[in-house]
Parts: structure tokens; sequence; C-alpha cells
């Protein structure tokens, strides 16, 4: 069975900043996708940005971006210029071919002036 | 509305109560899910519908019974619940039942079993 991993409970960055959050995973598959989700305190579950495992290029949606090792199972994703709206819970998720989404536990980001 | 909306936000209940979740969506989307959030652990697969079918039972308890009348609408049924029960609970949908496809999240029902 797939596993997502998250090391960090929490983080924390100053406004304008530079955090990355890590993920690693384990999985046999070859193909699949991985996501990064933000969960604010309202509660809905956002997609920040996601990863085809086929596609070498790092996935980039504006301020974030991911850096994707596949042959070290890891799904880092890096916020630039951190702003006080950022502040959330982070999950890390990987979709296989049993077309489930598995989740990390979160990481908690914490924005300050 | 758009997206996918949960009602109620939030809700009390005794272990001896029934009541349900609704779940809509607003994408034209094809395959709809339930998930458990409890602190601390990942989200919990529940449920998977695709096109009104029950394709997945993660061995969920039998008080928690799912309906999906539509493509657009999906309910969880609640009784005799545990105060373990107690968690977010949390509908998503896909436009296709694929691994491909990006899962759009409800804003999630908060559940409190007394």
């Amino acid at each position: 069975a797939q596993t997502v991993t998250q090391s960090q409970p929490e983080m924390s960055v100053q406004e304008a900043e530079t955090v990355t959050l890590s993920c690693t995973y384990d999985t046999s598959e070859s193909d699949y996708y991985l996501f990064w989700y933000k969960q604010p305190p309202s509660r809905q579950m956002i997609l920040v940005i996601r990863q085809e495992a086929y596609k070498q290029q790092n996935a980039t949606e504006n301020r974030f971006s991911v850096n994707f090792q596949k042959a070290a199972k890891s799904f880092s994703l890096k916020i630039s210029d951190s702003q006080l709206g950022d502040a959330a819970m982070y999950f890390c998720a990987y979709s296989g071919t049993a077309s489930k989404l598995t989740f990390g536990t979160g990481t908690r980001l914490q924005v300050t002036l | 509305e758009t997206g996918v909306t949960q009602t109620p936000r939030h809700l009390v209940m005794g272990m001896t109560n029934k009541k349900s979740l609704k779940c809509e969506q607003h994408l034209g989307h094809n395959a709809m899910y339930w998930y458990k959030q409890s602190a601390k652990k990942p989200l919990e697969l529940m449920f998977v519908y695709n096109f009104k079918e029950q394709t997945e039972n993660n061995s969920v308890p039998s008080r928690f019974s799912p309906e999906c009348p539509n493509s657009s609408h999906l309910f969880l049924h609640l009784h005799t619940l545990q105060p373990e029960d107690s968690a977010l609970y949390l509908c998503a949908s896909t436009q296709r039942y694929a691994f491909t496809d990006t899962q759009y999240f409800g804003p999630g029902t908060r559940l409190t079993v007394l």
C-alpha cells in the first residue's frame, strides 16, 4: 500500500520569506500523481499544485512550486514571498492506479509579520 | 452556489439519534467521495460513488450509510454513532473516477457525538 509522510507537523515563516514543506511517499507504481492541498481555518480543502510522475519538469503555480525527485520519492512544496493568507494546514497526497487519494498527516504553516 | 457544498456545517447529536449529512456538487462531475478527518490522522476515505454506483466501501461500520440518488448529490446517513465518530466529514468530487483527476472538496461538516 502507498504511504505518504510529512515529517514536519508545524512550520513557521515570516511574511515575504520562502518556506519549503517536505513530503515523501512510498510506492511501487511508475505512473501516479502527487498533490499539495491547502486547508485554511475555514476548512475547505483547496488544490495548490499537482504533479504527474511522468513529467520531469517541476510544476509551478505563481508563488508555489514543487521539487519532485522521483527516484528519492520526494515531493516538497516551496512557497515564495509568503503572505498571511498562506497560513493553513498543507496536505501532501498521492493518487495511483487504484484511484484513491492517500494523504499525509499535514503540516501546519504559520506566517508571522 | 458553486463548487461543492455541504450541509450542515456543524452537527451535534446523541448516540441514539439519526441524522444525515448532505453534499452537493455543481461541477458536473460523475464521481463523489466521503472522507473522515480526525485530529492528527490522515484523511480516511470512506465511500466512493461513480455514476451513482458505489465502487468503494473502505470497511466503514454499518452505522454510516451512504446514498447517492444522482451524480450531483451524496448523503451520509448516521445512526447510533459512537463518540469516536466525532470528526470533520468531507465530501469531494471528480470529473471521472480516475487517478489522474483532481478532487474538489466541500467545506465539511463538523460532527460531534455526545
